[in-house]
């Protein structure tokens, strides 16, 4: 499997509860970003990651937001005490050094909070 | 605040005809446009791009259009086909004071491209 890995899917959860979503990016590529898309929206900004660099986390809606990225691989968005807003398809892309405008998106993850 | 409008939901066209569809933005100190399309339950694919510095980028049957005094751009299809029906999202990013010191994309909304057989 060449492309991005997102983990899972699907997730269905309820108010107040904790998640965490899970990506797999491309391997050889330096740069991660999370995006989100809530619906009727474009996709919007969230964390990125840079080799050992510290992440911009400037995108993060909330401190109920956290990310981090083990080893400079696999990266782990974790939302704590969901709440119905946060209800989105979070996006994990990567990019290589050279270029790294051109993302290479997984397929996401949607999020239902009930 | 909007910086990156995509004012056409959808769009309608017959195979073989030509698909445009625009993007304006707001943002003067945006430098390089691309342009992804995405199809249901995948993520966005890149599908061409181009720089602040040309008003025209082709590849293939895709071609984009820069409009820098309008803040304008458009991504012209010819000829569509059916498997060109997906949601096209146009990205901007700002102007690099050093290179890769800029890695943000700005998204618009998407527009949704119907190719009718």
């Amino acid at each position: 499997g060449a492309g991005v890995s997102q983990s899972p899917s699907n997730k269905v959860t309820e108010k107040g509860k904790d998640v965490e979503l899970r990506c797999d990016p491309i391997s050889g590529h330096t740069a991660l970003y999370w995006y989100r898309q809530s619906l009727g929206q474009g996709l919007e900004f969230l964390i990125y990651f840079q080799g050992n660099s510290a992440p911009d986390k400037s995108g993060l809606p909330s401190d109920r937001f956290s990310a981090e990225r083990t080893g400079g691989s696999v990266s782990t968005l974790t939302i704590q005490r969901t709440q119905q807003e946060d209800s989105a398809v979070y996006l994990c892309a990567s990019s290589p050094a050279a270029s790294r405008e051109k993302l290479f998106f997984g397929s996401g993850t949607q999020l239902s909070v009930l | 605040d909007q910086q990156v409008k995509q004012n056409s939901p959808s769009l309608s066209v017959q195979e073989g005809r030509i698909s445009i569809l625009n993007c304006d933005y707001t943002n003067s100190m945006f430098d390089y446009f691309l342009w992804y399309k995405k199809y249901p339950a995948e993520g966005p694919t890149f599908l061409i791009s181009i720089s602040s510095i040309k008003d025209k980028n082709e590849d293939g049957r895709f071609t984009v259009f820069l409009n820098k005094s309008a803040k304008h751009l458009s991504l012209h299809i010819v000829p569509s086909q059916p498997g060109d029906s997906a949601v096209y999202f146009c990205a901007a990013r700002l102007l690099e004071l050093l290179r890769g010191s800029n890695y943000k994309l700005t998204f618009g909304k998407g527009t949704l491209l119907t190719v009718n057989p």
